[in-house]
């Protein structure tokens, strides 16, 4: 069955970075977009960008354009989130999730399985 | 871009519809067929219901209904269980720039 399994939670201080992990299995890693979402606590969800598996190539956000890095290691079915200069309004629980449509196919914006999230908080 | 307006709230008797609405603009909703809803539990991962503004992944009840009229989709909860309570938010492709907007959730009660 499909999985997505991510890395657990972190403290940041402001300033610094956090890398957060997301482990594919029970599918071809390589065949469908990762997206990245974020859940503030008690807020809604915002999408911060996707990797696409196969070719690489990545679409952010213009909100996190600048802060966010994502990348893949295949070797390791892993999809890696990595957030910059953290705020404290960048505590949040943050997700992987995968798209419905194929890495050959253009995403429109759905996603089929999530994560299980990882909660970032951005503390001094 | 605007989050897309949802209720923040709605309920409904078990056995009951409810219908949740998803207000947005000619740029998102209105533009693209794609819109998609999420079922989410307290402290759970958000659970794909419906893509495409009225298709069903597998496995979602057909108690669950989509359908999109100009700029508002709608989602319909038919028959409804005490298993539905939960946060419902819906999404829509939005072009490539900005690419998806998400509503700001409606937490739905089963009475």
């Amino acid at each position: 069955q499909v999985q997505l399994v991510q890395s657990g939670a972190e403290v940041k201080k402001p300033g610094a970075s956090v890398k957060v992990s997301c482990k594919a299995s029970g599918y071809t890693f390589t065949g469908h977009y990762i997206h990245w979402v974020r859940q503030a606590p008690g807020q809604g969800l915002e999408w911060m960008g996707w990797i696409n598996l196969n070719s690489g190539g990545r679409n952010y956000a213009q909100k996190f354009q600048g802060r966010v890095t994502m990348t893949r290691d295949t070797s390791v079915s892993t999809a890696y989130m990595e957030l910059s200069r953290l705020r404290s309004d960048d505590t949040a629980l943050y997700y992987c999730a995968r798209d419905l449509e194929p890495s050959d196919a253009y995403s429109y914006a759905s996603f089929d399985y999530w994560g299980q999230g990882t909660l970032v908080t951005v503390s001094s | 871009q605007s989050a897309l307006t949802q209720p923040p709230s709605a309920s409904g008797s078990p056995g009951q519809s409810v219908t949740i609405s998803c207000t947005g603009t000619s740029s998102d909703v209105g533009a693209y067929n794609y819109v998609s809803w999420y079922q989410q539990y307290p402290g759970k991962a958000p659970k794909l219901i419906i893509y495409e503004v009225s298709k069903r992944p597998s496995g979602v009840p057909d108690r669950f209904s989509g359908s999109k009229s100009g700029n508002t989709a709608s989602l319909t909860v038919s028959g409804l269980q005490s298993e539905d309570e939960a946060d419902y938010y819906c999404s829509s492709y939005a072009g490539s720039n900005t690419f998806v907007i998400f509503g700001g959730g409606t937490k739905l009660t089963v009475l």
